[in-house]
């Protein structure tokens, strides 16, 4: 199984930078993905990573260490439609390939 | 336009009736899923489809039914509803090539059963 782990909230001001940490415990790992989801909307895709680095995309970059169990998600140049959870989603290899589970997600508050 | 559809949106039912929540998705896509997401809980995968007639069980199956007679469509049956199958559901599809593994979500349905 998986266990995953996510802040539950945090704030950030308009044009900083905010980190939002995930860590896991798993029977098996494929990849590592980060998902916006707005209120009352579907999660959209952010990003996928599989190899340990950074992947960088505009203004969002999410970093995995697979030794660690450990990813994080960093947005650059806060905006305030950037308000919004954050859900960090492992999939499994193995008998749990193509099983995504998601963390509880982080809801991210961005304030003028 | 590319999209993964849900059918109701919303439903309003009582304990026992079954309803079935239809998934369509006009990408071609082999790999389809159906999640559950709950206040603190987060979405939990109920039921997963690697292609036709292959389907698996993901968390939280217990209740719920899904069948894979076409590639597009990936119904999720609920055979006697319970007031703690109350939620919001979410039906995705993926390519699921190695480079490619994004997953494309319906717009949900939120299901109330009293």
């Amino acid at each position: 199984g998986q266990n995953i782990d996510q802040p539950t909230e945090m704030t950030a001001t308009e044009g900083a930078i905010v980190q939002i940490n995930c860590t896991y415990q798993t029977s098996g790992f494929n990849g590592l993905f980060w998902y916006q989801q707005h209120a009352g909307e579907a999660p959209t895709f952010l990003s996928y990573n599989v190899l340990d680095g950074l992947e960088e995309k505009g203004r969002f970059s999410s970093f995995l260490s697979r030794s660690k169990g450990y990813s994080y998600l960093l947005l650059k140049e806060l905006q305030m439609k950037d308000s919004a959870s954050y859900l960090c989603a492992v999939e499994g290899s193995g008998a749990g390939s193509y099983q995504l589970t998601f963390g509880k997600g982080t809801k991210l508050s961005v304030i003028p | 336009e590319a999209q993964v559809t849900q059918n109701p949106r919303y439903l309003i039912t009582v304990t026992g009736k079954k309803l079935t929540v239809t998934c369509s998705q006009n990408m071609n896509h082999e790999y389809m899923s159906w999640y559950r997401q709950d206040p603190g809980l987060g979405l939990r995968q109920i039921y997963y489809s690697m292609n036709v007639e292959v389907t698996d069980k993901g968390d939280v199956p217990e209740g719920y039914k899904v069948s894979r007679k076409e590639k597009r469509n990936f119904p999720l049956i609920l055979e006697s509803p319970s007031p703690n199958q109350t939620s919001l559901y979410f039906c995705a599809s993926s390519p699921y090539y190695r480079e490619f593994r994004e997953l494309f979500f319906g717009e949900g349905s939120r299901l109330t059963v009293l």
